[in-house]
């Protein structure tokens, strides 16, 4: 059974640097086509994807967020971190980390953490 | 960039009726195209991939059609667990990069 779980600060200042690191278990990030990504959602608005870390170690970013954003992986602790800088109030939202898997020539995310809420204020 | 929308916004259906919700992309995306079920307080839930293939566990009343830039998710006969929020989601090959609709949330009538 796969789970993910994401952990991190509730409460980060503007101008901080926010990390949060997605612990999951029942699969490998070493396993070719296997991937972890992370979305975020502010209260009661849209998802909104941010990177994606791959089993070989490539990683992808959101173009929009692209200069803020670091993600790295740990295989032995099971663990992929994100690292955004700069944090400010219009980046308040629920952040989910996910399993991706490779379905044919396409990436979906097919499981999902239950989120950790992120508030940045002063 | 591809821009996804998604109609209608909030769509009222009864129990037992069935309900259509449709997503455009701004330019073709063949039927690399996702659904996600979202219910308050809960993580999304991947319910449709490729267009049309239903993932893991998800029952036979949601379906999805289209290809290219028009795309429909169907549920053909809403239970009262169906009441969320369905968002739409391209997977971009070059540069690789995930892009979701704006979302539509079907309530109760």
């Amino acid at each position: 059974q796969i789970t993910l779980k994401e952990s991190g600060p509730t409460l980060v200042k503007p101008t901080q640097t926010l990390t949060l690191t997605c612990t999951f278990s029942g699969f490998s990030l070493s396993t070719s086509g296997v991937g972890v990504g992370w979305i975020r959602q502010p209260p009661g608005k849209a998802l909104e994807w941010l990177a994606l870390i791959y089993w070989n170690d490539d990683k992808r970013y959101s173009p929009s967020l692209k200069s803020r954003l670091t993600i790295t992986k740990d295989t032995s602790k099971n663990q992929v971190v994100l690292i955004m800088t700069n944090m400010d109030p219009l980046d308040t939202a629920t952040y989910y980390c996910a399993h991706s898997n490779l379905y044919g020539d396409y990436w979906y995310f097919d499981l999902w953490g239950r989120g950790t809420l992120v508030t940045v204020s002063s | 960039e591809i821009v996804m929308t998604q109609s209608p916004a909030t769509l009222s259906v009864s129990p037992g009726e069935r309900a259509t919700l449709s997503c455009r992309a701004s330019q073709s995306v063949s039927s690399n195209l996702a659904w996600y079920q979202q219910k308050p307080g809960q993580a999304p839930r991947l319910l449709i991939y490729g267009a049309f293939t239903r993932a893991t566990g998800i029952p036979a009343r949601f379906s999805g059609s289209g290809s290219g830039t028009e795309f429909t998710l169907t549920i053909s006969s809403l239970l009262s667990e169906d009441f969320a929020v369905y968002y739409c989601q391209h997977y971009n090959n070059w540069p690789p990069s995930f892009t979701f609709g704006p979302g539509t949330k079907v309530d109760i009538k």
